[in-house]
Order: C-alpha cells, then structure tokens, then sequence
C-alpha cells in the first residue's frame, strides 16, 4: 500500500512567521487531504486536493502529483494555528492513509 | 447542513468492560468510515460501509472489535472485551457515494481504558 510521510514532525513559530509543510507520498494516490487537528482533537477538513493548488485564507497548498508531493502553505501565523497536521493520501480501495503528522506551535 | 457527529465524546472504561460508540454520517452521505488514533501513533483506517454493506473491513484489529450500520444510516462499533491497548480517539468519517470525493470527519470519541 500506499505510504505518507510527512515533515518536519515538529515545528516551532513566532506568531507572524510563514511555514511549509510537506508531505511525500509512494504510489499514485486518488485523493489527497490536508487536516488540522486542534487541541480539542478534532480533525478538521483544509482542503482536497488531488492536484493543482488552492487557495483558503493565510492557508494553501499545492500538489504535484507527478512528483508526488504536496504542500501546506501557512502565511502571517497565529497562535490559533497550533496544533497537528495531518496529510492523507486516499488508496486504490479508497482509504484514507495518514502520514504522522507535523505538530505546530505558534508563540505568542 | 449537519456534520458528522459522534457520541460519545469521552468514554473512560475499565478492562474487560463494553464500550459503544455511535456515529451519525452526514446526510445523504452513503459511504461511512471509521478510523482510529491510538497513543502517539498515525490515525489508521479500521472499516468502510457503503450504505449498509461492510465494504473493506481489512483494518480491524481482531474480533473483539463489531461495527454495524443497520439500515444504511447511523453506525456503531462496539469493543468487548476491551483491552488496555484499544486507548485512542475514534473517528468517523463520511463522503458521497462516489468514493473518491472528500471525507468529513466527526469530531472523535476519546476513549480510556484502565
């Protein structure tokens, strides 16, 4: 199947910086999501995106499907912005692969 | 519109005990997922039901672990008995009936076992 990775796994910001997140994965994925757990624990849906870039916000991000790599874009930070995030790419029988995960913490 | 939503939010059980754990899909949402995070490890994909039907079961950890979806509707997966090691977050998440469209994920089920 299918894997994802992700970096860094931890990643410390002064509010106001700017940061990128990557996700690679191995195989040709279906879909690809980018998430955002909060402190609460609750996943929460950025964006679909199989290809191309978008745009939501201080957030984009950009896949390259053909390289087989996405970004997460995350401009003029806050503190609101901690937390993890969470890429997943979607296999052949439609699930969900998660990479591990990037923890942010914003400073104030 | 709804979204997926999940009860309960916190379950703190002892083991050996029986815990349920419901989720209601968005509306009109025919494909039904449920994944799980144990204790600092990756969020791991546990099942798929379309509508009513288990469609990939290939995650579940053992048979101590049933979900159900009568009726296409809302779904259950229950563990009994459980074991120390099923401590985690649950989610649900559901999409449209062409598989490849997005997952809405419920807020989780934060279980605890003593």
């Amino acid at each position: 199947g299918i894997q994802v990775e992700q970096s860094p796994p931890d990643l410390i910001l002064q509010e106001g910086a700017n940061s990128t997140l990557r996700c690679n994965f191995s195989d040709s994925v279906n879909n690809l999501q980018w998430f955002h757990q909060n402190p609460w624990g609750q996943l929460i849906n950025l964006f679909y995106i199989p290809s191309g870039t978008k745009q939501n916000g201080r957030l984009s991000a950009t896949t390259v499907a053909t390289e087989r790599y996405s970004l997460l874009y995350i401009s003029s930070s806050q503190t609101t912005d901690s937390g993890v995030y969470f890429c997943a790419g979607m296999d052949s029988s439609y699930k969900l692969i998660f990479g591990s995960g990037t923890r942010l913490l914003v400073r104030p | 519109e709804a979204g997926v939503t999940q009860f309960p939010s916190h379950s703190v059980i002892e083991k050996g005990q029986t815990v349920t754990l419901r989720c209601d899909p968005i509306s009109g949402h025919d494909n039904l997922y449920w994944y799980r995070r144990v204790m600092g490890k990756e969020i791991k994909f546990l099942l798929h039901f379309v509508k009513e039907s288990k469609q990939d079961e290939s995650g579940m950890p053992n048979n101590r672990f049933l979900a159900e979806r009568t009726g296409g509707t809302y779904s259950t997966l229950k563990v009994q008995p459980a074991e120390l090691e099923d401590s985690g977050v649950y989610f649900c998440a559901s999409s449209q009936l062409d598989r490849g469209q997005t997952q809405y994920f419920g807020p989780g089920t934060r279980l605890l076992v003593l």
